[in-house]
This record gives C-alpha cells, structure tokens and sequence, in this order.
C-alpha cells in the first residue's frame, strides 16, 4: 500500500525557515517524479514544486523560486521541501505527492497523496 | 502563470449528469493533452479522477468522464451521487515546464 507522510509543518515567523519531510512507502521510491502541492486556508490548490526520480531535475513555481528547494534521498525514501524567507503567504498546508506514471521525469499527474502539514507563517 | 478558470460552484441533482469547464491557453491546456482533474472532499487530500484529459485510474466509477476542445478541458459526471459532492480541481503542464491548477468548483448535490 502507497503511504506518503508528511512533517516538519508549524508556526514560523516571516523570514524563517522550515524544512518539510515526506516518507514515502509502498512502492520503488526511486521511479517516481515527486511533488509538493499547498493550499492556504480556505483556498485552491497551487503546484509548488517537483522533482525527478534521481533528484536530477528540479522544477518550482514562480512563487517560490529562489527561496525554496526540493530534494530527496532515495536511500530514505523521503521527499523534502527546504523553505527560506517565509512570507505571510506561504501559510498554507503542504502535501506531498507521487506522479502516476515512473516514466517520465516530470510528474504530470498525482495519483497519491500525504495528508498534508500545516505551515503557518506569522509573528 | 494565472491559474486555469473554473466556474466557482455548480450543483445538480442525484442522477443527472453535470459538467465543469476548465479554460487555460496554448500554453498549457490547449498546448498539451496533460490535464488532470482531482476531488477533493472537506479536510482531505485531494485524490485523482481523470489524467491526460480522459483516462480513468483503476477504481474511479465511469460516471466521471474527461474532454477537450482547444484550450478548454472538461470534467463531466453522469448520474450523480450524493458522495459526488466536493470541489474539483483541474490542472495542466505548461510550457515553463510547471504545474498550472484552476480554482477549483464546488459542486452540490441537491
């Protein structure tokens, strides 16, 4: 059975940091394109970040480019998300989430997904 | 990267079908046959119901059925249940080699 766990969420103040953490179990972690997927209270979705199966090749959003990084280690089966300069507007809670398909480098659809982490950003 | 248009709310009763429209550019819907369309129920994760526009994962009923034309992708269900109610997100692959979500429709059965 797929299982995806996510931690690290909490109360930071704006221009910390946090790192979220995303094990993973259930299937060959390694083979999967991954992504980090948030929604602020009350709000939509909105893709985050992504990353290959090796760790080769990364991908962010507009808005969190150059603050935020992706990563994982294979020998873990854990995804992270390094977040620096939190902004009010990254409050939101972060899933992580496993592409559909191990054949591409891009995760273009999310079949499972955590059941999220709360990252709240305030003084 | 605006993010994909979704009528907010759209509601109909047990049994009729209901269809929920997702409108982007060339640069994402209309560029690629990567749509997805997720369901959400409230304090939830989200869960996948249709990818590359029409293709059901194993176990979602055939009720839900994907579509597109040009930059405009639909999600249609059919014979709706009362556990069909939830917002439903779409998304698409874009050009900058990203992820593009709609704003998500909440959908009521009456």
């Amino acid at each position: 059975e797929v299982q995806l766990l996510e931690s690290g969420g909490g109360l930071v103040q704006p221009g910390g940091s946090l790192r979220l953490s995303c094990a993973a179990s259930g299937f060959t972690f390694s083979s999967y394109a991954m992504s980090w997927v948030r929604q602020a209270p009350g709000k939509g979705l909105e893709w985050v970040s992504a990353i290959s199966g090796s760790g080769g090749s990364t991908y962010y959003a507009d808005s969190v480019k150059g603050r935020f990084t992706i990563s994982r280690d294979n020998s873990k089966n854990t995804l992270y998300l390094q977040m620096n300069s939190l902004r009010a507007e990254d409050t939101a809670v972060y899933y992580c989430a496993k592409a559909s398909d191990n054949g591409s480098s891009f995760p273009l659809d999310l079949d499972y997904w955590g059941q999220g982490t709360l990252v709240t950003v305030s003084s | 990267q605006s993010a994909l248009t979704q009528p907010a709310s759209v509601s109909g009763s047990p049994g009729q079908s209901i269809t929920i429209s997702c409108t982007g550019t060339s640069s994402d819907v209309g560029g690629y046959n990567y749509v997805s369309w997720y369901q959400q129920h409230p304090g939830k994760a989200p869960k996948l119901m249709i990818y590359e526009v029409s293709n059901r994962p194993s176990g979602v009923p055939d009720r839900f059925s994907g579509s597109k034309s040009g930059n405009t992708a639909s999600l249609t269900i059919s014979g709706l249940q009362a556990e069909d109610e939830a917002d439903y997100y779409c998304s698409s692959y874009t050009s900058s080699s990203t992820v593009v979500f709609g704003g998500g429709t909440k959908l009521t059965v009456l």
